[in-house]
């Protein structure tokens, strides 16, 4: 069965730098485009950006250029999302789904900006 | 950027109630358009893509439909399990969007 297995809890300061990583399992990874979507408290969905896992080409959303990077790993069928800069608005669960319809979802990590 | 909205924002209902919830684009997307649901502490869960389709095990009750700009997720007799979120997410173009949400509650 497709499941989406996401990296543990952050706890980072403002200013710093966090990685999820996202491993994929289930299905054949290349296939399907990973996208990224974080969640604050309380708050709606806000998409951050997609990579296409056979090409690793990405595309973000502007509010986040120049502070994401997605890359990925195939050999471990692993996607990763990098968030520079941190800040206390950042903090959010930070969820991969697979594909442009969203089919699965990991089950988020959540990432706390705190000092 | 594309702008989704939803109606209503919340909504009351009781167990075997008809709901529906809209869902507007603020320009033609096509049937590109998926609904979720989420409860709380959960990872969001696809129930519909290509505004109508069904995703893989979702019970028939729920049900899509619209083209182009406006959207209607159905839900045809409410189960106690379906008490959560909902949003819809267009994906036709970059940066796909989605919805403010709608939550359903117990009335």
């Amino acid at each position: 069965q497709v499941q989406l297995v996401q990296s543990g809890a952050e706890v980072k300061k403002p200013g710093a730098s966090v990685k999820v990583s996202c491993k994929a399992s289930g299905y054949t990874f290349t296939n399907y485009d990973i996208n990224w979507v974080r969640q604050a408290t309380g708050q709606g969905l806000e998409w951050m950006g997609w990579m296409s896992p056979k090409s690793g080409n990405t595309g973000y959303a502007q509010k986040f250029q120049g502070r994401v990077t997605i890359t990925r790993n195939t050999s471990i069928s692993t996607a990763y999302m990098e968030l520079r800069s941190l800040r206390s608005e950042d903090t959010a669960v930070y969820y991969c789904a697979r594909g442009e319809r969203g089919s699965h979802w990991g089950p988020g990590t959540l990432v706390t900006v705190s000092s | 950027d594309i702008q989704m909205t939803q109606s209503p924002s919340s909504l009351s209902a009781s167990v075997g109630d008809r709901v529906t919830i809209t869902c507007r684009a603020s320009q033609g997307i096509s049937n590109y358009l998926a609904w979720f649901q989420q409860k709380p502490g959960k990872a969001p869960k696809s129930l519909i893509y290509a505004a109508s389709s069904l995703q893989s095990g979702v019970p028939s009750r729920f049900s899509g439909s619209g083209s182009g700009t406006d959207f209607t997720l159905t839900i045809s007799s409410l189960q106690p399990e379906d008490f959560a979120t909902y949003y819809c997410q267009q994906y036709n173009f970059y940066p796909f969007t989605f919805g403010p949400g709608t939550k359903v509650d117990i009335k």
